[in-house]
């Protein structure tokens, strides 16, 4: 079945770069989404990349993906300490309401 | 708008007992949706509601119902609780917006089974 993998953990400085990063298996994903999720609270989406593209940007977010190799990042720039969170990286089909999510990457950011 | 919210926020249960989780969407959203989330294995789906007056099953139905009581409320029932329901019990609503579903979660429900 359909999968999406990421890694648990990511420790970065503040004000340093972090790119987290996420693998899937489903090669019909259309929709490929990065939801956050502070402590305590649900997850909400952070921004999303259509299939057919290789990158967005959105201020400090950067997304990139390869089809090829199946591999979705997404790189925050100038990370804060608010940006400290578990990152969720979920795929979706067209048409399709189901969403797959990853396991979420917990993001430390240092002072 | 209040979003999706979601009651009670912490429950216990002892083995055995049963308990409805409730949940509600002011956005005027078709589907709906109930997740369980347990560390180190994300989200997993237990059941959907494409549109009022349908429901399915996800990944991780079993020991789990629920009802579409309206466009609004998607309601969870945990008939006999198990220690392995011990996990943090999250509702969302999505809608349809270029193509895509989006979906916005409630705070979620903490539910701890002994």
């Amino acid at each position: 079945g359909e999968d999406v993998e990421q890694s648990l953990f990511l420790s970065v400085r503040e004000g340093d770069s972090s790119v987290i990063n996420c693998t899937y298996t489903d090669s019909s994903s259309t929709y490929l989404y990065w939801y956050k999720q502070e402590p305590g609270a649900g997850l909400q989406l952070l921004t999303y990349i259509f299939s057919n593209m290789d990158m967005k940007q959105d201020q400090r977010l950067t997304v990139l993906l390869n089809k090829k190799d199946k591999h979705l990042s997404l790189r925050i720039a100038d990370t804060q300490t608010g940006d400290s969170a578990i990152y969720f990286c979920a795929e979706s089909n067209t048409g399709g309401f189901k969403t797959i999510f990853g396991a979420g990457t917990r993001l430390f950011v240092k002072a | 708008n209040a979003g999706v919210t979601q009651t009670p926020k912490f429950q216990v249960l002892k083995t055995g007992q049963s308990m409805t989780l409730q949940c509600a969407q002011d956005m005027n959203h078709n589907s709906m949706y109930w997740y369980r989330q347990d560390p180190g294995m994300g989200l997993r789906l237990i059941y959907y509601s494409a549109s009022e007056g349908t429901t399915d099953k996800g990944e991780v139905p079993n020991g789990y119902n629920v009802s579409r009581l309206n466009k609004r409320e998607f309601s969870l029932r945990l008939e006999s609780a198990a220690p392995s329901q011990t996990s943090v019990y999250f509702c969302a609503s999505s809608e349809l917006r270029e193509g895509s579903y989006e979906q916005y979660f409630g705070p979620g429900t903490r539910l701890t089974v002994t």
